[in-house]
């Protein structure tokens, strides 16, 4: 079964508005975490947001924050305010595991979502 | 600040060849390593990681090998390529009871 599920593959969205891409994860441990990456057409890998499974409020970085509903399983980054910059691949990903164990901050990702701010 | 490097940045390969993709990492010291590979269109599978130096444990089985000869180097290698090896590799650095994996500006190699 997919541990990281993202549904839209792509998305297009007026400059100026609200985006959520949505991202549900299954996993038996208790402790995990939750981070969404921009991967530009340069292909980097932009760290954005991070969500720690016992974290009792959403995390918020800038116009960025994650909508986390634990017992749905899902954890949603929602961009207030798109720029045409945010355009760009976007991935979810989840560490499994207690985050201060040595070796044990191994990702699993997504396969992203495309997104496509329009003018 | 810790900054992570990796070179080539491209590479063209023919089926056969040796290949050997270097990261370093700046500003941090014992830090984990990674390999992640990206296929065309698709999202990161974790091949290696490290948690010091000669420590490596491996991921997926394949004909990709790693090596970690000093605490912030960190080498992915073959001995013989594959078509299939082709793809974007992307190396990153975390710290135990830190933020996030960051990752390097990844090398793009394409297997022929």
């Amino acid at each position: 079964a997919q541990k990281i599920t993202q549904t839209q593959p792509g998305m297009f969205v007026q400059e100026k508005e609200a985006v959520t891409l949505d991202c549900t994860y299954d996993t038996s441990d208790q402790s995990y975490g939750l981070f969404w990456y921009k991967q530009p057409s340069s292909g980097e890998m932009i760290f954005l947001i991070y969500q720690g499974s016992y974290d009792e409020q959403n995390a918020t970085e800038g116009r960025y924050s994650l909508n986390f509903q634990k017992a749905r399983k899902s954890a949603n980054l929602v961009i207030s305010a798109s720029q045409l910059g945010d355009s760009a691949m976007y991935f979810c990903a989840m560490r499994e595991g207690r985050r201060i164990n040595f070796g044990n901050e191994k990702l699993t990702f997504g396969t992203g979502t495309r997104l496509t701010i329009i003018p | 600040s810790q900054t992570i490097h990796q070179w080539p940045a491209t590479l063209v390969q023919p089926v056969g060849s040796p290949l050997s993709l270097e990261c370093t990492v700046e500003g941090t010291s014992n830090p984990n390593l990674y390999w992640y590979r990206q296929a065309a269109g698709r999202g990161l599978q974790l091949l290696f990681y490290s948690v010091g130096i000669g420590q490596i444990s491996s991921e997926v089985p394949q004909n990709l090998s790693a090596s970690r000869p000093q605490d912030r180097q960190f080498i992915l290698s073959s001995k013989k390529l594959l078509l299939s090896d082709s793809g974007f590799y992307l190396c990153a650095w975390g710290r135990a009871g830190g933020p996030s994996s960051y990752f390097g500006p990844g090398t793009r190699l394409t297997v022929t």
